[in-house]
């Protein structure tokens, strides 16, 4: 009865190497989002989006990108991660309102 | 400038103790208010919320919050700890659309 999967759990990618991290979920909400936690750190958000409509964070670097093909799939792509974007990502989805965010579990990306 | 704040970085209780994890915060408004716990290497998940009304609001594993106006502050509270709640918790305020801002978190552990 998973509700946020994310996808893989553990990704380890090579400095500059493109990688790609996926969310799905099961709750059919209209907002998901892309938060990038480091070190126990709070979760800092990268981007949104409220159905399709995408909202960047003015301090997101360009490096990261999304996409969202439908309700359920969202995806972070990092064009370039260096050693400064190892770090847990972490998905979550809400409905529309003041309404709580539900997490994935998070993957956390590794950058040798 | 919008900001939540847990003043401590960790909070140590004996099991069987009540416990109190503090938060305050600054936003203009009447903002949402949450709470999240994360165990290690998992996404958070939502404990309990405060949109309107008693400002005490119960939530999830028998923790509570009580809200409180004038101080601006929103504590987190169990009357009898657990070891199980060990981990990291975070306060969240939503101050108007999809934004969401969290505390540093704080850490409790619970000792047997």
């Amino acid at each position: 009865d998973a509700m946020v999967i994310q996808n893989p759990r553990y990704q380890v990618t090579q400095f500059g190497k493109p990688v790609t991290l996926s969310c799905s979920q099961t709750l059919n909400h209209n907002v998901m989002y892309w938060y990038q936690q480091k070190s126990s750190q709070a979760p800092k958000l990268l981007f949104h989006y409220y159905d399709k409509d995408f909202n960047n964070e003015a301090d997101t670097p360009d490096n990261f990108q999304s996409r969202r093909p439908n309700t359920s799939f969202c995806f972070l792509d990092i064009r370039s991660p260096g050693l400064g974007d190892a770090a847990m990502y972490l998905c979550a989805t809400s409905g529309t309102g003041p309404y709580e965010q539900y997490f994935g579990p998070g993957t956390r990306l590794t950058v040798t | 400038a919008q900001s939540v704040a847990q003043p401590e970085d960790q909070v140590n209780v004996a099991e069987g103790n009540p416990l109190t994890v503090k938060c305050t915060y600054s936003v203009s408004g009447n903002p949402y208010l949450f709470w999240y716990v994360q165990y290690p290497n998992r996404g958070l998940q939502f404990l309990l919320k405060y949109i309107t009304g008693d400002n005490l609001v119960k939530g999830s594993y028998g923790f509570e919050a009580e809200f409180n106006k004038s101080q601006t502050s929103f504590h987190l509270k169990k009357p009898s700890a657990l070891v199980s709640d060990s981990a990291l918790y975070f306060c969240a305020v939503g101050p108007g659309g999809f934004k969401t801002i969290f505390g540093a978190g704080t850490r409790l552990f619970v000792k047997a």
